[in-house]
């Protein structure tokens, strides 16, 4: 069963780069799959943030694409976040999860781990 | 840009209650749609997906239905576990979530 593990400042300051690491085990990150950031703000929904596969091709939220890069580590299983010009606005649980190269669902996700944007 | 909006937005149940969760897509979307239960502090956790087919390892108590536009998540006997929010996702284009249904006991 692979398992991924979020990890990464806890406090970025307004209009700094947010950055993030999701480590792999148990599994290839080189499989079928695509490899996601997921954040949701404290009380609120659930928002995709990108995506990466092996190969380095990406997909992101139309809404965040100016300031998102998502990049992909195969020699140490991890993919990272970097999210640049921050706001209060970016203050989320960050998750990242695999999406199933079968279903289409995240059927696997890290725990979580608190951003705070703030000065 | 598909939009989902899911109803009620809350609601209180009790144990042994059938409860049904509708999610609205802005245009259709086949069954490219999954849902997922979340409980305070934890990361999601998919229950459907392709709008009917339950994941491995879910309480056959959860059931989805519906395609094109309407889609609902039916809990058949509700139980204490059942507790917390319940999103839907389109697997359509980018993924994009409903805004959640908090269920009570």
């Amino acid at each position: 069963q692979v398992q991924l593990q979020e990890s990464g400042p806890g406090l970025v300051k307004p209009s700094g780069t947010l950055s993030l690491t999701c480590a792999v085990s148990g599994g290839s990150i080189s499989s079928s799959s695509w490899w996601n950031w997921v954040r949701q703000p404290p009380g609120k929904g659930l928002e995709w943030v990108g995506e990466i596969y092996h190969s380095g091709s990406t997909n992101y939220n139309p809404s965040l694409t100016s300031r998102v890069t998502v990049s992909v580590d195969k020699s140490i299983n991890q993919f990272s976040l970097k999210l640049s010009s921050v706001t209060a606005a970016d203050t989320a649980v960050y998750f990242c999860a695999r999406k199933s190269y079968t279903s289409s669902v995240f059927d696997s996700w890290g725990q979580g781990t608190l951003v705070t944007v703030s000065s | 840009d598909i939009q989902l909006t899911q109803s009620p937005s809350f609601l209180s149940a009790s144990v042994g209650d059938r409860v049904t969760i509708t999610c609205r897509a802005s245009q259709g979307i086949s069954n490219y749609l999954a849902w997922y239960q979340q409980k305070p502090g934890q990361a999601p956790k998919v229950l459907i997906y392709a709008a009917s087919t339950l994941q491995s390892g879910v309480p056959s108590r959860f059931s989805g239905s519906g395609s094109g536009t309407e889609f609902t998540l039916t809990i058949s006997s509700l139980q204490p576990e059942d507790f917390g929010n319940y999103y839907c996702q389109q697997l359509n284009s980018y993924p994009r979530f409903g805004g959640g249904t908090k269920v009570e006991i």
